[in-house]
């Protein structure tokens, strides 16, 4: 099984310009979750979401959107990117409320 | 406003030595708390688990502590190896009450183990 698989695992992107990034996992687990990891800060969950359909706002959700329309992929989207997204972005699934989250290996994100 | 405080920031500790990571929390509803481990370029996992009912939990070299009194807790790394080198995040479960419980994390440390 591959586990989470987060697309792409780099990309450099000028200020205002917009992009999505792809979390796919294979485990079949109901809860996704879309964190960023900065230096000094740990990790920050951005957005989450609790089954397909479904999506919820965690602690810095400004300037992020995502959707779940398949079980299996949680997409997290910046509509105009800015400096200060410039960061590393994980996903994680798990098959019930937190506790064991599953991550994927990050995608790298800077914003020129 | 950072829920849960981790320190130190880095550490080096010898081959052999005990490595030791603190965490602090103030919210009294947290009920769950794991340690994560982070090797470079790849995404945390799930090193060891504690639930505040008891107060130590150890497996292999790894060792939690848990004082619920003074809402700490911390990770002992016994005969630390340099394999050992990586970022450690301590984290709580918060949101019982809500239905959905999310999970809080620590600024990690970075941990060195010189050969």
């Amino acid at each position: 099984n591959a586990g989470v698989t987060q697309t792409p695992k780099f990309r450099v992107l000028k200020t205002g310009q917009s992009m999505t990034l792809l979390c796919a996992q294979d485990m079949n687990h109901e809860y996704m979750y879309w964190y960023r990891q900065d230096p000094g800060m740990g990790l920050r969950l951005i957005h989450y979401s609790v089954g397909e359909g479904t999506t919820a706002k965690g602690e810095v959700p400004d300037g992020y959107n995502v959707s779940r329309l398949k079980k299996q992929n949680f997409l997290l989207g910046l509509e105009s990117a800015a400096p200060s997204q410039t960061s590393v972005y994980f996903c994680a699934s798990t098959p019930r409320s937190a506790g064991e989250l599953f991550f994927g290996e990050g995608s790298r994100l800077t914003v020129l | 406003q950072q829920q849960v405080k981790q320190s130190p920031q880095s550490l080096i500790v010898q081959k052999g030595g005990i490595s030791i990571i603190n965490c602090a929390y103030e919210n009294t509803a947290f009920d769950y708390f794991p340690w994560y481990q982070q090797f470079p370029g790849k995404g945390p996992a799930l090193l060891i688990a504690i639930r505040p009912d008891v107060s130590e939990k150890k497996e292999g070299r790894f060792t939690i502590s848990f004082n619920k009194s003074a809402k700490q807790f911390s990770l002992h790394i016994m005969d630390s190896q340099p394999g050992d080198s990586a970022t450690y995040f301590c984290a709580a479960l918060s949101g019982v009450n809500t239905g959905f419980q999310k999970l809080v994390f620590g600024t990690g440390t970075r941990l060195l183990v010189s050969p």
